[in-house]
């Protein structure tokens, strides 16, 4: 969804559980996708990448999915911890642009016990 | 060393103050950027260097100047900021502007303007 004002979309899980984070990107050209974990009072982190030649990569409890038919990108987090709690930002860009990243509105994950 | 590292963490200055922030990467990355992030918001390109030269600039006010002395350095010079430039400024890095692999972000600096 896209955030309205100050609000971010939320999505609340359950310690344990797995998670799946959603981003609609724009830009049919786009070849490079990233997802970025920011943690309040800190820079966005790495998490993982997809080029647009592949539909999934896996990560240690992490899984990014591509559709480019749609233009979607989701996240899955499996075994949610606390830890996780964070803003989730999807980025995407392409060879040309001169290393621009377009993120996403993000996604505000909230892990309770 | 994986990291980009940015000081300082925190910086309050006035309107007529001059400051810089610097920014560091030792990962033998080629580009770096400027972003700029308010809050509840995605950050926002400033500038891009790739291979020392600037190559994008979003756009941004003259109050804001970029600087990258070497392959590893970039800094960022204000001068006459407003209230409404604060935010959290963040330093990134990666291989090269076409090759983006290893894109990393630093910590940022959390800057307020009074």
């Amino acid at each position: 969804g896209e955030s309205v004002g100050l609000h971010l979309p939320t999505l609340s899980v359950q310690e344990g559980d797995n998670s799946i984070i959603n981003c609609a990107y724009s830009n049919s050209a786009s070849d490079y996708f990233i997802w970025y974990k920011q943690e309040s009072g800190k820079g966005p982190q790495f998490i993982i990448d997809i080029r647009s030649n592949m539909d999934k990569r896996q990560g240690q409890r992490v899984t990014v999915l591509l559709n480019k038919t749609v233009k979607h990108l989701s996240l899955q987090i499996a075994a949610t911890q606390p830890g996780d709690s964070a803003v989730y930002f999807c980025a995407e860009t392409q060879t040309d642009s001169w290393g621009k990243l377009q993120f996403g509105a993000g996604t505000q994950v909230v892990v309770t016990p | 060393d994986t990291e980009v590292t940015q000081t300082p963490k925190h910086l309050v200055m006035g309107m007529t103050n001059k400051k810089s922030l610097k920014c560091e990467q030792h990962m033998g990355h080629r580009a770096m950027y400027w972003y700029k992030q308010k809050a509840k918001k995605p950050p926002e390109l400033m500038f891009v260097y790739s291979y020392e030269k600037l190559s994008i600039n979003e756009s941004v006010p003259s109050r804001f100047s970029p600087e990258c002395p070497n392959s590893s350095l970039l800094n960022l010079h204000l001068h006459a900021l407003q209230p409404e430039d604060s935010a959290l400024y963040l330093c990134a890095s990666s291989q090269d502007s076409q090759r983006h692999y290893g894109y990393t972000f630093g910590s940022g600096t959390r800057l307020t303007v009074v």
